[in-house]
């Protein structure tokens, strides 16, 4: 199946540090989202993105829908241990519609060490 | 908010017994479920998407024998994995449109086939 290139695939940091990740896409998207997922859990949404160029925060999550549309990035500033889990981009294409699928990103395992 | 309520969070069945996964969306209608697959260390992968009342679109590459899927209400989706295979052990993972923009997940099956 279709995926995402998501980078970096896994990220080791200490408590406190700023992280970023991204993804890409040979295609456009009209909607990208970013989940977090814990072990043995199903992933929950961290960021909606709805238009291209769109920055969105969320607490010490930032995330902005590339000019392009084929790209996004995530931001997590000041990092926390309970930060620490695998955050999956995934990608929409069709817009106006609830039901289309998404497509997901191959994951950015975060690390974070107190 | 919405709920996909995922039943079992994890099964361990003999090879060759089938298994069936239940979704449910306790709050609200679900006229389609996606189902995902996930292999430890990788992303979700979209098997097959429900739709109530009528006959599921299974990705290419995924067994419509081997995982029947039935949409029999608005409210209930089921995935049966038939004559299971150690192969077969996975996350498997269903997600329901809600509202216009957002999706919910169920809490994921861990199935172990023995």
């Amino acid at each position: 199946g279709q995926q995402l290139n998501q980078s970096p695939q896994s990220m080791f940091i200490q408590e406190g540090e700023d992280v970023s990740m991204n993804c890409t896409s040979s295609s456009i998207f009209n909607t990208w989202l970013w989940y977090k997922q814990d072990p043995g859990e199903g992933p929950v949404l961290l960021i909606a993105l709805y238009k291209a160029g769109e920055l969105t925060s969320n607490g010490r999550l930032t995330a902005q829908f590339g000019i392009t549309r084929k790209d996004s990035f995530l931001n997590i500033s000041a990092s926390i241990p309970s930060d620490v889990g695998i955050y999956f981009c995934a990608g929409r294409k069709s817009e106006g519609s609830a039901t289309n699928k998404l497509i997901f990103g191959t994951g950015t395992l975060l690390a974070v060490q107190p | 908010g919405a709920v996909v309520s995922q039943h079992p969070s994890w099964v361990i069945c003999k090879s060759g017994t089938s298994v069936k996964i239940e979704c449910r969306s306790l709050d609200f209608q679900a006229t389609t479920m996606f189902w995902y697959r996930q292999f430890p260390k990788q992303s979700l992968m979209l098997m097959a998407t429900s739709n109530e009342g009528s006959k599921a679109t299974y990705e290419q590459g995924v067994e419509k024998d081997k995982f029947l899927i039935n949409h029999a209400s608005l409210t209930l989706s089921t995935l049966t994995v038939t004559s299971a295979h150690p192969e077969d052990s996975s996350f498997y993972i269903c997600s329901a449109p809600t509202g216009w923009y957002g999706y919910t997940f169920g809490s994921g099956t861990r199935l172990t086939v023995v």
